[in-house]
């Protein structure tokens, strides 16, 4: 079955600082992947998605970036932070063919 | 861009009762409408999904409904119990582009003993 990973759990980070937030999706291959982020009290936000090794799309211009060195990898990055990047950031992954997403557990940051 | 709007933002029912979660979409071409369960620190989870050939789909306590014309969806939840307490999100998405779903705002379900 298939299992996805995120780390870390939890995040706190000064500002200006860097980031790195990783997803690993277990048990399928090539799937699309999708980072959202999730504001205190608020809805879901698609940052970036990838049909593919290297193909990354974005959403919404800002701070962050995304890459997919590998299959299953998805990662997402900042050179600086900024107050207004706290969240809850959720991967997500979508078997091709397949209308479902299913979310990972989740990095909690908190931008101080 | 698609944009979907939910309303109540906030709904609370006694025990037994029942709830309902309305969605609207823009997007005509929009295909795939998943509802998901988000509770308090967890990640969202699918509970039910409805595509765009399909006017109603049920599974247990839970039913949605799609009304095309109308650009409509909703979540029907029959003998509401303490544990249904969550955000509740819809969504739609259109084949192809990535398949993005494009998230409602959320609705925060309260269910009272």
């Amino acid at each position: 079955s298939q299992t996805i990973h995120q780390w870390p759990a939890t995040l706190v980070q000064p500002v200006g600082s860097p980031l790195s937030l990783e997803c690993t999706v277990e048990g399928t291959s090539n799937p699309n992947l999708y980072w959202y982020r999730q504001a205190a009290g608020r809805g879901l936000q698609l940052l970036f998605y990838s049909v593919g090794i290297g193909q990354i799309s974005s959403e919404v211009p800002q701070n962050l970036s995304a890459s997919r060195p590998q299959d299953r990898q998805f990662i997402l990055s900042s050179k600086k932070l900024l107050l207004s990047d706290s969240g809850f950031y959720l991967c997500a992954w979508r078997d091709r063919g397949k209308e479902t997403q299913y979310f990972g557990p989740g990095t909690r940051l908190l931008v101080l | 861009g698609e944009n979907v709007e939910q309303h109540p933002s906030t709904l609370s029912v006694q025990e037994g009762d029942s709830a309902v979660i309305k969605c609207t979409y823009s997007d005509s071409a929009s295909n795939y409408f998943p509802w998901y369960k988000q509770e308090l620190g967890k990640r969202p989870q699918l509970i039910i999904d409805i595509r765009s050939n399909v006017g109603e789909k049920k599974d247990q306590r839970i039913a949605v409904t799609l009304n095309k014309t109308a650009k409509h969806f909703s979540l029907h939840i029959t003998e509401t119990q303490p544990e249904d307490s969550a955000v509740y999100f819809c969504a739609a998405s259109r084949t192809g582009g990535g398949n993005k779903l494009t998230f409602g705002t959320g609705t925060q379900l309260k269910v009272e003993l």
